[in-house]
């Protein structure tokens, strides 16, 4: 089992609507989440991060993290075109390393 | 200028040849990362380096070595290329700061390879 699963998708949405973008962990050590954009050919770009449960908003993006039920989430109000990526759920692994461990990342496709 | 930079930007070698990859970064972080992306498997750490003095295996570090020169640079070797070598490679970097976990990482525009 992979230490962090996201489902693969293409989740396809119209633009204006919510993307909900889904990662489970397995290491309940775990202390910081966070989610990248990566563009078709480009680098991963860190767009949030959380630590405590709850949820965490900034413009059109909300994290939201549950550690009791191990999973981390991310919408995406008002979807755009422009988002269209594949979005990378990063997990800090527990045990003093605190190295990052990725899941393989979800396409997502807003159509207009 | 780019933060974290990385030459050269596309390789195309053969089997066998050594090959370099060279990471530069100004953001004064103390942590620097090789990662590669193969379609469909997400990114893999190779090495890690908390610090000039500290290197550390990832989880596929078989067939590469590693040169912290300075703070701000880290390259990655390939003694001997092979065509399986063939990926996107990136570089990133992070900062300890006041709460070692938080571990946000910056990444450079990453390194197409080909291994003929």
């Amino acid at each position: 089992q992979k230490e962090v699963e996201q489902n693969s998708g293409p989740l396809s949405v119209p633009e204006g609507a919510i993307a909900s973008l889904n990662c489970t962990y397995s290491d309940r050590g775990s202390q910081s989440f966070f989610w990248y954009r990566q563009y078709s050919g480009k680098s991963p770009e860190l767009i949030m991060s959380i630590y405590s449960n709850g949820d965490k908003e900034d413009g059109r993006f909300t994290a939201q993290l549950n550690k009791a039920s191990q999973y981390v989430s991310l919408l995406i109000r008002d979807s755009q075109p422009s988002d269209s990526a594949t979005y990378l759920c990063a997990v800090n692994r527990g045990g003093g390393s605190y190295i990052p461990t990725f899941g393989r990342g979800t396409s997502l496709i807003v159509h207009p | 200028d780019a933060d974290v930079t990385q030459t050269p930007r596309n390789r195309i070698t053969k089997t066998g040849k050594r090959i370099m990859l060279e990471c530069s970064q100004t953001k004064g972080h103390d942590r620097m990362y090789w990662y590669r992306q193969d379609p469909g498997l997400g990114l893999r750490l190779i090495y890690y380096s908390f610090d000039v003095k500290d290197i550390n295996k990832g989880e596929i570090s078989d067939g590469y070595s590693v040169s912290r020169q300075a703070q701000a640079k880290f390259s990655l070797s390939l003694e001997s290329a092979i065509p399986n070598q063939t990926a996107l490679y990136f570089c990133a970097t992070s900062d300890t700061g006041t709460r070692g976990w938080n571990n946000e990482q910056f990444f450079g525009p990453g390194t197409r390879l080909t291994v003929l």
